[in-house]
């Protein structure tokens, strides 16, 4: 079984639904991230979270929210998706001193 | 502002030649390097992590560091049509956990 897993994997949306996208790890890793990823501009930092009570927002928060159910679950919400949210959104986690990410499989949203 | 610097390319190189990558970073608080592999459409996966001046090889793999020049390499030996993918540089400073990516290099490998 997957350590990281993302759902869904993909998802079609119209503007100004709200949608989230969930991520579980069995890694017991204390810290999470969310990233999206757009065609030429690499991995964007949207939230990262280093413990249950622990959220930051990253480099691209603005219409998006997260939620730290759990030490190995945490969710990425759109409040009122637009269609420039389009992209591909990856789940990671991480431990230790050595900074290493293990990505989830992603998920592709399409707001139309 | 951190950043982490790579040619798109992309690059491309025959079967069995030598892939070289290249990276360079702004922060000279990093301390931890890390290469990934994306396959279009997947997820990064990690090849390679280095932390100390000098080369650190696994397998075809051979990273460089050279923290006073702020770069850093990723050599691929007898590159295979399945190395074709891009490659994200990322650097991190000791005790941040929240590493700076590269956009990445787009590699070719033909036959």
């Amino acid at each position: 079984d997957a350590d990281v897993t993302q759902t869904p994997r993909n998802r079609i949306t119209k503007t100004g639904k709200r949608i989230m996208l969930e991520c579980s790890q069995t890694k017991g890793h204390d810290r999470m991230y969310w990233y999206r990823q757009d065609p030429g501009l690499g991995l964007q930092l949207i939230y990262y979270s280093f413990d249950v009570k622990d959220i930051n927002k990253g480099e691209i928060s603005d219409g998006y929210s997260v939620s730290r159910q759990a030490q190995a679950k945490f969710s990425l919400s759109l409040e009122s998706a637009i269609p420039n949210q389009t992209a591909l959104y990856f789940c990671a986690t991480s431990e230790g001193e050595t900074d290493t990410q293990y990505f989830g499989p992603g998920t592709r949203l399409t707001v139309l | 502002q951190k950043e982490v610097e790579q040619n798109s390319g992309p690059l491309s190189v025959p079967e069995g030649a030598i892939a070289s990558l290249n990276c360079t970073y702004s922060d000279r608080g990093s301390q931890s390097f890390f290469w990934y592999r994306q396959y279009s459409g997947k997820s990064p996966e990690l090849i390679m992590f280095i932390y100390s001046n000098g080369d650190k090889e696994d397998g075809r793999f051979t990273a460089q560091l050279n923290k006073a020049s702020q770069y850093v390499s990723l050599l691929i030996r007898d590159s295979q049509p399945s190395d074709s993918a891009t490659y994200l540089c990322a650097a991190a400073s000791g005790g941040s956990y929240i590493p700076t990516f590269g956009r990445g290099t787009s590699l070719i490998v033909h036959p």
